[in-house]
């Protein structure tokens, strides 16, 4: 329905292991987002992306690294996962204005739920 | 990093009643904005301001953008049932394509 869908939902992992999640959308956007949702912070950037096969960082990016191989799909990988990484993570597409992306243009997904145990 | 004071934290409103909360910084943005987040979905825009002292409205939520450029505040009349949820604060800035968020204000309507 709004062009963007992550997976899973939910997901409970141990420590140390991999850990990578997909966000898909359907709107030919060319900007993505991944952020964390945490109790007492608001939404935190960990990476974004700009084009395919083109990424930055976050404001939150230490041990998250990501993917575009194509415009539609934005991975997200935990290479080694911790406790501090339990969190619930959005991903986020945006519209762009002859170029930059339109602050009003931003859709969110419904949340990847992780647990780390 | 720029950082967004939101408050209230939480709010225990009954139904009818209106509900004010704000957000400020110690730095200006370009574009503030104000997003509503249901439980199990991520946030879905209610209002964008553009520009200092703009007042907009949509619907029963008016929301300003403070013209310090600094601060924004929303407001909600006549509160309803389904106004429950988390209401988010954000400012961004163009020359650098920076988003940030507060930390949420939890909205709790008694019928």
């Amino acid at each position: 329905d709004a062009g963007i869908t992550q997976s899973p939902r939910h997901k409970v992992t141990e420590t140390g292991t991999p850990v990578t999640l997909r966000c898909h959308q359907t709107e030919n956007h060319r900007y993505m987002y991944w952020y964390r949702q945490d109790p007492g912070h608001g939404l935190r950037l960990i990476h974004y992306s700009y084009g395919v096969k083109d990424t930055d960082k976050g404001e939150v990016s230490d041990g998250y690294s990501v993917s575009r191989s194509k415009t539609e799909d934005f991975l997200l990988t935990l290479e080694s996962a911790t406790s501090s990484q339990t969190s619930v993570y959005f991903c986020a597409i945006s519209e762009t204005d002859r170029g930059p992306p339109r602050p009003d243009g931003y859709t969110f997904g419904s949340g990847t739920r992780l647990t780390v145990v | 990093g720029q950082q967004l004071n939101q408050s209230p934290q939480s709010m225990f409103i009954q139904e009818g009643e209106d509900v004010s909360m704000n957000c400020t910084s110690s730095s200006i943005f370009n574009t503030w904005l104000w997003y509503k987040q249901d439980p199990g979905e991520g946030p879905v825009l209610l209002i964008a301001l553009y520009k200092a002292g703009e007042l907009t409205s949509n619907g029963r939520l008016t929301a300003q953008f403070g013209i310090t450029r600094k601060d924004s505040f929303l407001n909600i009349s006549a509160s309803i049932p389904s106004d429950v949820g988390i209401y988010f604060c954000a400012g961004h800035t163009y020359n650098n394509n920076d988003m940030r968020f507060g930390a949420g204000t939890r909205l709790t309507v008694k019928p």
